[in-house]
């Protein structure tokens, strides 16, 4: 059963580009999305949440959608150092539970 | 944020020999941390859910006898990873929530590479 799933990529794509990453989830109780990056041989590292209404932060657009269960996160303008793996993390009950993550979508930028 | 620490950040071992890997919450306390392991290519498997004073709790299928887990304070948790095998060479990750940050966000150390030759 895999509970939560996203692009399989790799995404590979020039500097300035617009990527898009998708990811859905199974839990239809799940509470809280997140998006996390993760560096090569690097822990996870938390870089938005995302909320029903959507949210933005700079070039990075994250988009909830809870009645198809689905996740959305866009970045715009790409850079260099967006380069790395971007993992869909999904909190399937409120409390102090633990994380559910996607196996992570990778992504090279290229100049 | 909140910061966590792990110790060694790599260890190289023999197969047969037992390693432990320590995890600390560094300014703030943290009554539950989480032991990860994740594989070349893989994601994030959560082995184990590791409560300050009392017994971890365990996932399917990760052995508890061998996967020893330890939280001894509010702020160290410990992995034991008995008598390992080349199998058990992975990158392990601990992971805690601080309550005063909210009880969402997840906080990572930095991870253990663990090599078993």
């Amino acid at each position: 059963r895999k509970e939560v799933e996203q692009d399989p990529g790799p995404f590979n794509v020039p500097e300035g580009a617009t990527v898009a990453f998708n990811c859905t989830y199974s839990n239809s109780a799940s509470q809280s999305f997140f998006w996390y990056r993760q560096d090569c041989r690097k822990e996870p590292k938390l870089l938005m949440s995302v909320y029903s209404s959507g949210n933005e932060d700079g070039r990075f657009t994250a988009q909830l959608n809870r009645a198809s269960q689905y996740i959305s996160l866009l970045i715009r303008d790409s850079k260099l150092s967006d380069s790395a793996t971007y993992l869909c993390v999904v909190n399937e009950a409120s409390g102090n539970t633990p994380l559910v993550f996607g196996k992570g979508t990778r992504l090279s930028v290229i100049a | 944020g909140a910061v966590v620490s792990q110790h060694p950040s790599w260890v190289i071992c023999k197969s047969g020999t037992s390693v432990k890997i320590e995890c600390r919450s560094l300014d703030f306390q943290a009554t539950t941390m989480f032991w990860y392991r994740q594989f070349p290519k893989q994601s994030l498997m959560l082995m184990a859910t590791s409560n300050e004073g009392s017994k971890a709790t365990y996932e399917q299928g990760v052995e508890k006898d061998k996967f020893l887990i330890n939280h001894a304070s509010l702020t160290l948790s410990t992995l034991t990873v008995t008598s390992a095998h080349p199998e058990d060479s992975s990158f392990y990750i601990c992971s805690a929530r601080d309550p005063g940050q909210g009880l969402y966000e997840q906080y990572f150390g930095p991870g253990t590479r663990l090599t078993v030759t």
